[in-house]
C-alpha cells in the first residue's frame, strides 16, 4: 500500500525549534515530489514547497520561503520540515504529499497530517 | 504567483441535487488545475487532475471541465458523502497554488 505517515503532534513554545516528518512507503520515494501544504485553523490549504528526494531539488512558494527549511533523507524515504523559531502563527495542521513527477499531475496521496500548536 | 479564485465559496444543497463548482485562474494554466475534496479532520482527497481526469477510485458522478483560466467541477447527483469542501489547485507553474475553497453544505 502506498502511503505516507507524517510524526505526531507538536506543542512548543514561541522560540523553539522543531522538525517534524513525512515518511513514504509502498512506492520509490525518491522518483517522487513530496509537497508540503499547510491549513491554519479554520482555513485554506497553502503549499509551502516540495521536494524531489531523488536529487534533493527545492522549490519554496515565496511566502515561504526563509521561514520554512525542507530537506529529505532519502535512505529512509522521509522527508522534513523544520522550524529554526517557531511563532504563534504557525500554529497550524501540516501536511504531506506525493507529487507524481508527470507534467499535470496532482497530489495523489497524502499524509494524516502533524498538528502544531505555538502557544507560550 | 498564479491567483485562484472559486465560486461560490458556500452552497447549500439536497442530496440528488446537481452542483457546480467554478475555479478562475489569474493567468492561462493551460489544462493543470485539480480538484481536491476535505472533509472535517481529515487530510484533503485527490479527485479530478489534468481539468477532467478523473482520480481511480474516485466516483463517476463527479467530472471536470475547463482550459485556460476558467475550470468547472461538476458532482452529478449529490450524494450524503459528498457534503465536504472542495479546493482547486493550479499545477502549472511554481509556487503551487490552491483556490479559497468551496464548502457544500446540506440544505
Amino acid at each position: 500500500e502506498v502511503q505516507l505517515v507524517q510524526s505526531g503532534a507538536e506543542v512548543k513554545k514561541p522560540g523553539e525549534s522543531l522538525k517534524i516528518s513525512c515518511k513514504g512507503s509502498g512506492y520509490s520515494f525518491a522518483n517522487y515530489w513530496i509537497g508540503w501544504v499547510r491549513q491554519m485553523p479554520g482555513k485554506g490549504l497553502e503549499c509551502l514547497g516540495i521536494i524531489y528526494p531523488g536529487d534533493s531539488i527545492i522549490r519554496y512558494s515565496p511566502s515561504f520561503q526563509g521561514q520554512v527549511t525542507i530537506s529529505a533523507d532519502r535512505s529512509i524515504s522521509t522527508a522534513y520540515l523544520q522550524w529554526s523559531s517557531l511563532e504563534a502563527s504557525d500554529t497550524a495542521m501540516y501536511y504531506c504529499a506525493r507529487y507524481p513527477p508527470g507534467l499535470g499531475d496532482a497530489f495523489d496521496i497524502w499524509g494524516q497530517g502533524t498538528v502544531v500548536t505555538v502557544s507560550s | 504567483d498564479i491567483q485562484l479564485t472559486q465560486s461560490p465559496s458556500f452552497l447549500s444543497a439536497s442530496v440528488g441535487d446537481r452542483v457546480t463548482i467554478t475555479c478562475r485562474a489569474s493567468q492561462d494554466i493551460t489544462n493543470y488545475l485539480a480538484w481536491y475534496q476535505q472533509k472535517p479532520g481529515k487530510a484533503p482527497k485527490l479527485l479530478i487532475y489534468t481539468a477532467s481526469t478523473l482520480q481511480s477510485g474516485v466516483p463517476s458522478r463527479f467530472s471536470g471541465s475547463g482550459s485556460g483560466t476558467e475550470f468547472t467541477l461538476t458532482i452529478s447527483s449529490l450524494q450524503p458523502e459528498d457534503f465536504a469542501t472542495y479546493y482547486c489547485q493550479q499545477l502549472n507553474s511554481h509556487p503551487l497554488t490552491f483556490g479559497p475553497g468551496t464548502k457544500v453544505d446540506i440544505k
